[in-house]
């Protein structure tokens, strides 16, 4: 069964940083682009950043640029979200997502929870 | 505008059809492929119609995407307890080089 499991979340203190990892099974990770999708407790969705399965390709969301990167090891099938200085706003479930057809997110992980508070 | 707009709420009796719409621009709608996400109760998004209008497999023809220039509407026919959900359109932005996301719309089963 194709899965994403994300892991990583926790609570950190605003200006703190954490490393969040996915895990991709059972598809060929290489070939496709791949995402981050947050969900503030309560609220819609955002997307914050993607990359190309190569990983030269990169997208950020203005709301994360420069103090987020994301990156990903194909050797090891593993997505990764380096976020530093962060703020309140930026708690929320996080969403591991492939790209699949005409840039539909095809599937999600089942979310790693990030609460930024003092 | 950074995002795509949808109607907060959209409700209906057993069996009736609901539409649900989404506002975008040229710069996303206008030029892009739309696709629709649906979020049950406590769990992750599922993609429920990409393309615009393509249901991915085990969907139901019950969910139906259309789009038409800037904006794109998903129905639900025959209405279903379990359809009670949020359901979220996104598309490609141009102009901001990244995905936006609808604002959401929860569906009631009266």
């Amino acid at each position: 069964e194709v899965q994403l499991v994300e892991s990583g979340g926790g609570l950190v203190q605003p200006g703190g940083s954490l490393r969040l990892s996915c895990a991709a099974s059972e598809f060929t990770f290489r070939k496709y682009a791949m995402s981050w999708v947050r969900q503030a407790p309560g609220e819609g969705l955002e997307w914050v950043s993607g990359i190309s399965g190569s990983g030269n390709n990169i997208y950020y969301a203005d709301s994360v640029q420069g103090r987020f990167t994301i990156s990903r090891d194909n050797s090891k099938n593993t997505l990764y979200l380096q976020m530093n200085s962060l703020r309140a706003e930026d708690t929320a479930v996080y969403y591991c997502v492939k790209e699949g057809p005409r840039d539909a997110f095809d599937i999600w992980g089942q979310g790693t929870m990030v609460t930024v508070s003092s | 505008q950074s995002v795509l707009t949808q109607p907060p709420s959209a409700s209906g009796t057993p069996g009736q059809r609901v539409t649900i719409s989404c506002s975008g621009r040229n710069s996303n709608i206008g030029r892009k492929t739309v696709n629709w996400y649906q979020q049950l109760p406590g769990t992750a998004p599922k993609l429920l119609i990409y393309t615009n209008d393509q249901r991915p497999s085990g969907v139901p023809d019950r969910f139906a995407g259309s789009k038409s220039g800037t904006s794109a509407s998903l129905a639900i026919s025959g209405l279903q307890s379990e359809d009670e959900a949020d359901y979220f359109c996104a598309a490609w932005d141009d102009s901001l080089n990244g995905f936006l996301f609808g604002t959401g719309t929860k569906v009631t089963v009266l």
